[in-house]
């Protein structure tokens, strides 16, 4: 059975860091592509960042690019996701999703909040 | 980046009653499609991909369609635990983009 588990989230204030992880099994992380969706209180999903199985090539959306970074450690099974100078419209639930044959997600995660406030 | 609508916002639907969904792309995305369900405090779950190809375990009375820039989720008969709101996402163009949702509810 396919299992994303997400950790790390939490609170920090604005300007900080928090990195969050995702710990996979059931399925041969490596030959897919993973990807961080998040949603923000009472509103809808975003894509925020995505790497592929093995090149490991990224694409991040442009309200993170420069601050948030996507890594993978296919020996640990494990996704990353390191976010710095954080913004308080970054307060979101993060969602770990599962790539398939393409860029759509067959598999979640059950989210780890992340609140950035003062 | 493409830029993904849904409509309508809200769908109210009686229990039995079909729905129809809609999904706009502001350029075309082929057939790379996707509709999701989420239920309140519970992750997004895939529905269909490719436009109009259900995902393991998901009942026939969900089915999709469409290519290019219109595409529609229909739900045939709908059942109780269909009442949730649902998006569709783009996977033709980077970056990846949602739609904004529509939220199923009974009438």
């Amino acid at each position: 059975e396919v299992q994303l588990l997400e950790s790390g989230g939490g609170l920090v204030q604005p300007g900080g860091s928090l990195r969050l992880s995702c710990a996979a099994s059931g399925f041969s992380f490596s030959s897919y592509g993973m990807n961080w969706v998040r949603q923000a209180p009472g509103k809808g999903l975003q894509w925020v960042s995505g790497i592929s199985g093995s090149s490991g090539s990224t694409d991040y959306a442009d309200s993170v690019k420069g601050r948030f970074t996507i890594s993978r450690d296919n020996s640990k099974n494990t996704l990353y996701l390191q976010m710095n100078s954080l913004r308080a419209e970054d307060t979101a639930v993060y969602y770990c999703a599962k790539g398939d044959s393409k860029w759509y997600f067959d598999c979640w995660g059950l989210g780890t909040l992340v609140t950035v406030s003062s | 980046e493409i830029v993904m609508t849904q409509s309508p916002a809200t769908l109210s639907v009686s229990p039995g009653e079909r729905g129809t969904l809609s999904c706009r792309a502001t350029q075309s995305v082929s057939s790379d499609l996707a509709w999701y369900q989420q239920k309140p405090a519970q992750a997004p779950r895939l529905l269909i991909y490719g436009a109009s190809t259900r995902a393991t375990g998901i009942p026939a009375r969900f089915s999709g369609s469409g290519s290019g820039t219109e595409f529609t989720l229909t739900i045939s008969s709908l059942q109780s635990e269909d009442f949730a709101v649902y998006y569709c996402q783009q996977y033709n163009i980077w970056p990846l983009t949602f739609g904004g949702g529509t939220k199923v509810e009974i009438k």
